[in-house]
């Protein structure tokens, strides 16, 4: 099993482009979590798929933030335009179902906006 | 507002003696706890958990205390090993949800 497999795993842009994250959850796996990692508020939940929809996008910080889900293997998170305070650790978790309590992390995006 | 607050951001141990991490949380809605530990450059992967009709759950070295009076969930690690030196997250979560409230994390350096 491969686990969640997250790219790029670093990414340095100037203020002002358009950043793409991208997700691969673990297969068979029905649930979706990004998350963004800083040193002051620790992992924050920014959105939640279920079944590739979206049920809680509210702690997405604004509007320059979006994420789709087109199917079940393939997810991404958009930032644009990017911001030096977006700079962060970025994770993508999955779970088997809504139900289950455990959360299966990919190795994360270390984001840099200059 | 931080519902679950890891106050001690780092804790150092001698190997072979007891690690203990603790965990605050403001709101008693919550009903089930995780612990997870991240090394560097790698996402947090789960380590242990415990349900609020517990008040204790041991797997190996590895036991999690909860007291809901106090809203306060401790980790214990004997013996620790160097290899236990990670940064360890508690989070947690309210029945019927699947949002999980994460703390900031306390970093545990065990020596050899």
């Amino acid at each position: 099993d491969a686990g969640v497999i997250q790219s790029p795993r670093h990414e340095v842009t100037e203020m002002g482009q358009e950043v793409t994250l991208r997700c691969k959850p673990i297969s068979g796996h029905n649930s979706l979590f990004w998350y963004r990692q800083t040193m002051m508020r620790g992992l924050e939940l920014l959105i939640y798929f279920n079944n590739n929809v979206p049920i809680d996008d509210s702690g997405m910080p604004e509007d320059r933030f979006s994420a789709k889900m087109p199917n079940a293997s393939f997810s991404t998170l958009k930032i644009q335009p990017s911001e030096p305070r977006d700079s962060a650790v970025y994770f993508c978790a999955s779970s088997p179902g809504q139900a289950t309590y455990e959360q299966y992390f990919g190795p994360g995006t270390r984001l840099t906006v200059t | 507002d931080q519902q679950v607050k890891q106050n001690s951001p780092s804790l150092s141990v001698q190997e072979g003696r007891i690690s203990i991490l603790n965990c605050d949380y403001t709101n008693s809605m919550f009903d089930y706890f995780l612990w997870y530990k991240k090394y560097p450059a790698e996402g947090p992967t789960f380590l242990i958990s415990i349900s609020s009709i517990k008040d204790k759950n041991e797997d190996g070295r590895f036991t999690v205390f909860l007291n809901k009076s106090a809203k306060h969930l401790s980790l214990h690690i004997v013996p620790s090993q160097p290899g236990d030196s990670a940064v360890y997250f508690c989070a947690a979560r309210s029945s019927g949800t699947y949002k999980y409230i994460f703390g900031t994390g306390t970093r545990l350096k065990v020596l050899a």
